[in-house]
């Protein structure tokens, strides 16, 4: 299977609704989990990462929440708005002939309705 | 302002013709990575260095040749690039590999 799963693929919800996206790792010893969001034209920007000694982390609308038993991490964003609209990355390290480096998800479209 | 630069932003080519894609770092960062972005398929790395000279591949290094003689800079080569090399690429510098990730603004690229 992929080092890092994303779902869903894609996204829709009314403004003012919650988004839940999920990302399953398959290294236990991962220990760095970002999320990007990448706006059209442009390239990914971090807007929240936790590390594995903390089980959430929250930036005003934005949280993000790690169970290191089941391997899963899951962005939150409350309170949508139309300016929430982007294609969202996690990441988590794998290791391999390279201790580390971060290994993307396949990304998920969400689209805010007004 | 701190920030990753590319060039060219877009570029049409045919096969076989070599070509360089620029990326420049101002921030002093030591790992530097180029990425390819495919529909469906997210991002992909290509080639990342930990420091100057030193390179290693990524998932997808076929095809693709870097270099870093120096800290700020890592091109990305084509020596004889192919239709499925047509993509979105992304360069990326951190400071750390666990660290926030910096990307440039994307080099669109054709090959015909």
């Amino acid at each position: 299977g992929e080092n890092v799963e994303q779902h869903p693929s894609t996204l829709s919800v009314q403004e003012g609704d919650s988004a839940v996206i999920k990302c399953t790792y398959s290294d236990s010893a991962s220990n760095y989990f970002p999320w990007y969001k990448q706006e059209l034209g442009k390239g990914p920007q971090l807007i929240i990462d936790i590390r594995s000694n903390v089980g959430e982390k929250k930036d005003q609308r934005i949280a993000v929440t790690l169970n290191k038993t089941a391997k899963h991490f899951s962005l939150h964003i409350t309170e949508t708005q139309p300016e929430d609209s982007a294609v969202y990355f996690c990441a988590a390290p794998v290791r391999g002939s390279t201790l580390g480096r971060l290994y993307f998800g396949r990304g998920t479209q969400l689209t805010v309705w007004p | 302002e701190a920030q990753v630069t590319q060039n060219p932003r877009y570029l049409i080519t045919v096969t076989g013709k070599k070509l360089t894609v620029t990326c420049s770092q101002n921030m002093n960062h030591e790992y530097m990575s180029w990425y390819r972005q495919d529909p469906g398929l997210g991002l992909r790395q290509i080639y990342y260095s930990m420091n100057v000279e030193v390179t290693d591949k990524g998932d997808v290094p076929e095809g693709y040749k870097v270099s870093r003689k120096e800290k700020r800079n890592f091109p990305l080569i084509l020596e004889s690039p192919s239709p499925n090399q047509t993509s979105l690429y992304f360069c990326a510098s951190s400071r750390l590999q666990q660290e926030t990730q910096y990307f440039g603004p994307g080099t669109r690229l054709l090959v015909l």
